[in-house]
């Protein structure tokens, strides 16, 4: 079956502007994760979803960021006003509610910010 | 809190060598302990989990890792190393008891090179 797909897949931006990036989880998947993996660096988490609840949005580095799902699937995380130190690969991940240790991750969006 | 240390940032073996990848975790309570590998410009694969069954435990291409809590590890293995196992390797840690959640903790990453 389908993955979790991530898009664009690659996004170059100019500082101060605003980046858009998506994740469609794996159907049926109600928890999806947001990580940032900088170069050198392992992943770090950035906001959990669960169903309906409210999303634990404790890893977000500043205010710049934010995240939002719509019906419980797409996920979109938004940047405001980047930074050169945004630039990294973002990675989401989704598991379902039984198992939800076992996430599923998708390919990334390699966000580069000049 | 929780934490995980890969020691070593870069391990190097012969393709048909042991290939042996060194996790140690800091856990207050018992962990879920995992082993995810990331191909180039690709997202993470997991390879084996440990959810406080066998401690001994094994994965997919051949790779297995033995949970000791004694000594707070959970090396990774592979009798015989393959061209394809190039690759970033991650252990990471996540507390069973964080109302379901399981948020990962990660190690920095171990870059598997294999020699022809």
């Amino acid at each position: 079956g389908a993955g979790v797909s991530q898009s664009p897949s690659n996004k170059v931006t100019e500082k101060g502007k605003d980046v858009e990036l998506r994740c469609d989880p794996i159907s049926g998947h109600t928890a999806l994760y947001w990580y940032r993996q900088s170069l050198g660096q392992g992943l770090e988490f950035l906001i959990y979803f669960q169903g309906n609840s409210a999303p634990d949005k404790s890893g977000l580095p500043s205010d710049r960021f934010s995240a939002e799902r719509t019906g419980g699937s797409v996920s979109t995380l938004t940047i405001q006003r980047t930074q050169q130190e945004d630039s990294a690969v973002y990675l989401c991940a989704s598991s379902l509610i039984g198992q939800r240790e076992t996430q599923y991750f998708g390919p990334g969006t390699r966000l580069l910010v000049l | 809190a929780q934490s995980v240390t890969q020691l070593g940032s870069h391990v190097s073996v012969s393709e048909g060598a042991l290939v042996l990848l060194r996790c140690n975790y800091s856990s207050s309570v018992p962990p879920y302990l995992f082993w995810y590998v990331q191909y180039p410009n690709q997202g993470l694969q997991l390879l084996l989990k440990y959810t406080s069954a066998a401690t001994l435990v094994k994965g997919i291409n051949g790779f297995e890792a033995e949970f000791k809590k004694s000594e707070t590890s959970f090396h990774l293995t592979k009798p015989s190393a393959h061209m394809s196992d190039a690759a970033e390797y991650f252990c990471a840690v996540s507390d069973p008891a964080s109302g379901g959640s399981y948020i990962p903790t990660f190690g920095r990453g171990t870059s598997l090179i294999v020699h022809p």
